[in-house]
Order: C-alpha cells, then sequence, then structure tokens
C-alpha cells in the first residue's frame, strides 16, 4: 500500500518568506507526527496530532512554525518569516493510534534550505 | 528532557565483519524504545519496537537487546553487506504513552564490499 508522502521533496526559499510543507499521511492511521532534524543530529520532535487535534505541540520552537491537519488526514507545517536556523529536513511519520508502542512510520522528508 | 546517545557516531567495516552500536537511555518512567534504519535518501525504516527488559529481536541479520533497568539496547548486524551501510537510529517514548520520540544523533555505518 501507498507509504507515507511529503511535498515538496526539496524547498529552497530566502529568509524571511513563508513556506508550507505537506504531509499525506498512511490512510486510516490517526496519529501523525511532524519532526525536524538538523545537520548532524537526530530528528528531534516537533508536533503530535490525534486525529484533528494537536495534542502535544511542545517542540515547535516558537510561534513562526505552525502545523494544521483539518479533515484528520492530511497535515500542513507552515513556517513564517524563516530564518537560516529553519534550514534542515522535515519528517512526517504516521502511526495506527498512540497509547500503545505502534510503529512510526516515516515519510522520506522535505530538505528545507532558508538562503 | 531525555537525552539518549548513541555511539560509536560512525563505523566503518568489511563486508562480512559483525558489527554492533549502543543506544543508551534515562531507564526512569520508560515505555518503549524503537530502532529505525534510515538510507539516504529514502524515508527512514522501523526495525524494531521494543518494550519489555530482556526483550531480544530480530529480523534477518539484524537483533537487538533491551535493558530497561540500566537504559541501553544493543542493536547487532551479523556479517554485514553493502546494503547494510545507513543511519541506525534509535528513539525513546518521551512521554509515556504518546508515541513522541526522543532520538539519538544515530550511528551511521559504511560497509566496504
Amino acid at each position: 500500500g501507498a507509504g507515507v508522502s511529503q511535498t515538496p521533496s526539496n524547498k529552497v526559499t530566502e529568509k524571511g518568506k513563508y513556506v508550507e510543507l505537506r504531509c499525506d499521511p498512511i490512510s486510516g492511521h490517526t496519529a501523525l507526527y511532524w519532526y525536524r532534524q538538523s545537520l548532524g543530529q537526530g530528528p528531534e520532535f516537533l508536533i503530535y496530532f490525534q486525529g484533528t487535534g494537536a495534542a502535544d505541540d511542545s517542540g515547535l520552537p516558537n510561534d513562526r512554525f505552525f502545523a494544521v491537519r483539518p479533515e484528520g488526514s492530511v497535515s500542513t507545517l507552515k513556517i513564517q518569516r524563516t530564518e537560516r536556523g529553519d534550514s534542515a529536513v522535515y519528517l512526517c511519520a504516521s502511526s495506527l493510534s498512540s497509547g500503545i508502542p505502534y510503529e512510526q512510520y516515516f515519510g522520506p522528508g522535505t530538505r528545507l534550505t532558508v538562503t | 528532557i531525555l537525552n539518549v546517545e548513541q555511539s560509536p557516531q560512525s563505523l566503518h567495516v568489511q563486508e562480512g565483519d559483525s558489527t554492533n552500536f549502543t543506544c543508551s537511555f534515562p531507564s526512569s518512567n520508560f515505555y518503549a524504545l524503537h530502532w529505525y534504519r534510515w538510507e539516504t535518501a529514502k524515508s527512514p525504516e522501523a526495525l524494531f519496537v521494543m518494550t519489555l527488559n530482556g526483550d531480544e529481536k530480530k529480523k534477518g541479520r539484524i537483533s537487538a537487546t533491551l535493558n530497561t533497568k540500566e537504559g541501553y539496547s544493543y542493536l547487532y548486524i551479523k556479517g554485514s553487506q553493502p546494503e547494510d551501510s545507513a543511519t541506525y537510529l534509535c528513539a525513546r517514548d518521551g512521554s509515556g504513552n504518546t508515541g513522541k520520540l526522543i532520538f539519538g544523533q544515530g550511528t551511521t555505518l559504511q560497509v566496504k564490499p
């Protein structure tokens, strides 16, 4: 079956611009996660959705970052006034649910470069 | 903050060698430990999810063990092949039951033919 997809695969933007990153989870997966991987580090948690609601957004670095999942499926991560430090690979993952340690299935990521 | 540490940071081995990596994590309030393999330009692939102290899991030539009391997990690869070249990530559930993962920085394995 189809896995988690993310678009675009690469995004180059200028400092100060707004960007949107899209994640299509596996059909039927109610839990959706966003992570960010900076060079030389492991992925870092950003936000977690259970259904349509953000159950935990404690990893969002500041108020320039926002994510939505209006219909409980596709999610969009939005970054306002991008900074060079936002350059990273943004990963999306989905799982059947939470509460039990289900495997998280990851997408291939979006590589964001802020120039 | 639950720091997850992996060692070594990188590893170069010859084809046919067996190898192992370490993941260490705070043992308090443990819920689950995940191992992933991440090949360049691909999605991270789940290898194992482990929950019980003493767990041992195996998938082909790859196996993992878990010690929740002392806070470590080992990943073993028997008879490494060039296609095993990847970054291996471990992650701990950070908050009990939400699936929020706290990752280590990864171990990058290069297997030379």
